[in-house]
C-alpha cells in the first residue's frame, strides 16, 4: 500500500531562521511527488513537481529535493507569509490517484 | 488559463439531509478529476476520482456518490447526510501530459452537518 508521512507535524521558526521539512514515501514506482501550500480555509496551492531521485526544484526561499525514499522541502530564510500547511503527495505509474500525507503545520513568528 | 470553481463555498445541512456539491473546471479538455475530504488538521482523503464523462472510481465505501455528467463538470452527492460527511471538501483537477500531471485545488467548500 502506498503510503506518506512528514515530519515534523508542526515547526514553529523565527523570521530568517532556516530549516527543512520532511516527506518519506513508500510505493510501487514514483510517477511524480508533489508539493503543497495550504492556507487555513483554502485549497491547496501547487508548488512542485519532482520525478525521480536527485532531482531538485527552486522557488523564492523554497527548494524541493528528492532521494528514493523520501523528499525534503528547504526553506532558506523564512518570512512570516510563509506560514501555512505544507502537504506532500506521491503518485504512482500504475494509477490515476495521489496519496497525501498529513501535512507539516510551519509557523514563521516575525 | 485554466481555473476550477466550486460551490458552495460554506454550507450547514441537518442530519439526514440530501447534499449536492458542484465542482466546473474552466480552460482545458477531457481533465482527471478527484473529490477529496478533509478533516479538522488531517491530510486529504481521496473519495472519488474520474478519467473521463461517466467514469467513477471509489476510493472508501461510504454515504456519497459521484458523478461526471459533462467533461469539465463533476459532482458529489448524497442522499442522506451523517454527523460524520462534515468537513472541508476538495475538487482537484489534473492532466496526463507529458508527464506533467499535477493536480490543481478549487477553494474548497466547507460542510457542516447538525
Amino acid at each position: 500500500e502506498d503510503q506518506v508521512t512528514q515530519s515534523p507535524e508542526a515547526l514553529r521558526l523565527q523570521e530568517g531562521e532556516s530549516s527543512s521539512l520532511n516527506c518519506s514515501y513508500t510505493v510501487s514506482g514514483l510517477r511524480g511527488l508533489f508539493w503543497y501550500r495550504q492556507d487555513p480555509g483554502k485549497g491547496p496551492e501547487f508548488l512542485f513537481t519532482l520525478y525521480s531521485a536527485g532531482e531538485e526544484k527552486e522557488k523564492e526561499r523554497l527548494k524541493a529535493t528528492l532521494t528514493k525514499k523520501e523528499s525534503f522541502l528547504h526553506i532558506t530564510a523564512p518570512k512570516p507569509e510563509d506560514s501555512a500547511t505544507y502537504l506532500c503527495a506521491v503518485q504512482a505509474n500504475y494509477g490515476q490517484n495521489f496519496v497525501f500525507g498529513p501535512g507539516t503545520r510551519l509557523s514563521v513568528l516575525p | 488559463s485554466q481555473t476550477i470553481h466550486q460551490w458552495p463555498a460554506t454550507l450547514v445541512q441537518p442530519v439526514g439531509s440530501p447534499l449536492s456539491l458542484e465542482c466546473t473546471v474552466e480552460g482545458t479538455s477531457n481533465p482527471n478529476l478527484y473529490w477529496y475530504r478533509q478533516a479538522a488538521g488531517r491530510g486529504l482523503q481521496l473519495l472519488f476520482y474520474s478519467v473521463g464523462i461517466g467514469q467513477i472510481s471509489s476510493e472508501v465505501p461510504q454515504n456519497l456518490s459521484a458523478s461526471r455528467p459533462q467533461d469539465r463538470q463533476f459532482i458529489l452527492s448524497s442522499k442522506k447526510l451523517l454527523l460524520s460527511d462534515s468537513g472541508f471538501y476538495l475538487c482537484a483537477w489534473s492532466l496526463l501530459a507529458g508527464g506533467s500531471n499535477e493536480q490543481f485545488f478549487g477553494p474548497g467548500t466547507r460542510l457542516t452537518v447538525l
